[in-house]
């Protein structure tokens, strides 16, 4: 089974609106960590986003904010006010406490902002 | 601040060919990490190290070599380049493998095997 689902593999939204980007995520561990990534054209990955699994509040960084719903095992990113620079491949990923390769990352999506 | 070092960004190999990319981190961190990344696609797991001289497969290890012998350096070897091997390779990062720890990523090799 896929430990990080993400299953819009395209997303459109209009300048300054909010858009939310989905995933879902499978463990059976107690402690885990959530993270986004942001990949713009450039290639890099930016981090924008950390959601630990005993936080009970949702994180917010600036414009992103995560929507962190544990008994239904999601992590949606939510980026209000979008402006032409979110233009991106947005990637989730999860840590897991257990063991040493305990990474896992998502297929991504890839988010266009229109004017 | 440095982070994570890539060297080189871009390479163009002929088949058969063999090259090392290189991978440094100045934050003391004890996992180290080697992703690829086709085009369109998301990251999988190549090598990765919990500390100098231990080194593990990842997903995708065939084709590939890593060794570990300090903290600050993890290289990739590629001997034999196919044309599969085409990708973006990322190095990456982290204090310890805690769920809290996110990866810190160096800015992508582009390698081309022609």
């Amino acid at each position: 089974a896929q430990k990080i689902t993400q299953t819009q593999p395209g997303m459109f939204v209009q300048e300054k609106e909010a858009v939310t980007l989905d995933c879902t995520y499978d463990t059976s561990d107690q402690s885990y960590g959530l993270f986004w990534y942001k990949q713009p054209s450039s290639g890099e990955m930016i981090f924008l986003i950390y959601q630990g699994s005993y936080d009970e509040q949702n994180a917010t960084e600036g414009r992103y904010s995560l929507n962190f719903q544990k008994a239904r095992k999601s992590a949606n990113l939510v980026i209000s006010a979008s402006q032409l620079g979110d233009s991106a491949m947005y990637f989730c990923a999860m840590r897991e406490e257990t063991g040493a390769n305990n990474l896992f990352f998502g297929t991504g999506t890839r988010l266009t902002v229109i004017p | 601040n440095a982070g994570v070092t890539q060297t080189p960004k871009f390479r163009i190999l002929k088949i058969g060919q063999s090259m090392t990319l290189q991978c440094t981190q100045d934050m003391n961190h004890n996992y180290m990490y080697w992703y690829r990344q086709d085009p369109g696609m998301g990251l999988k797991l190549i090598y990765y190290s919990v500390g100098a001289g231990i080194t593990d497969k990842g997903e995708v290890p065939n084709g590939y070599n890593v060794s570990r012998s300090t903290t600050e350096d993890f290289p990739l070897r590629l001997e034999l380049a196919a044309p599969s091997q085409t990708s973006v390779y990322f190095c990456a990062s982290s204090p310890d493998g805690s769920g809290v720890e996110k990866l810190f990523f160096g800015s992508g090799t582009q390698l081309s095997v022609l």
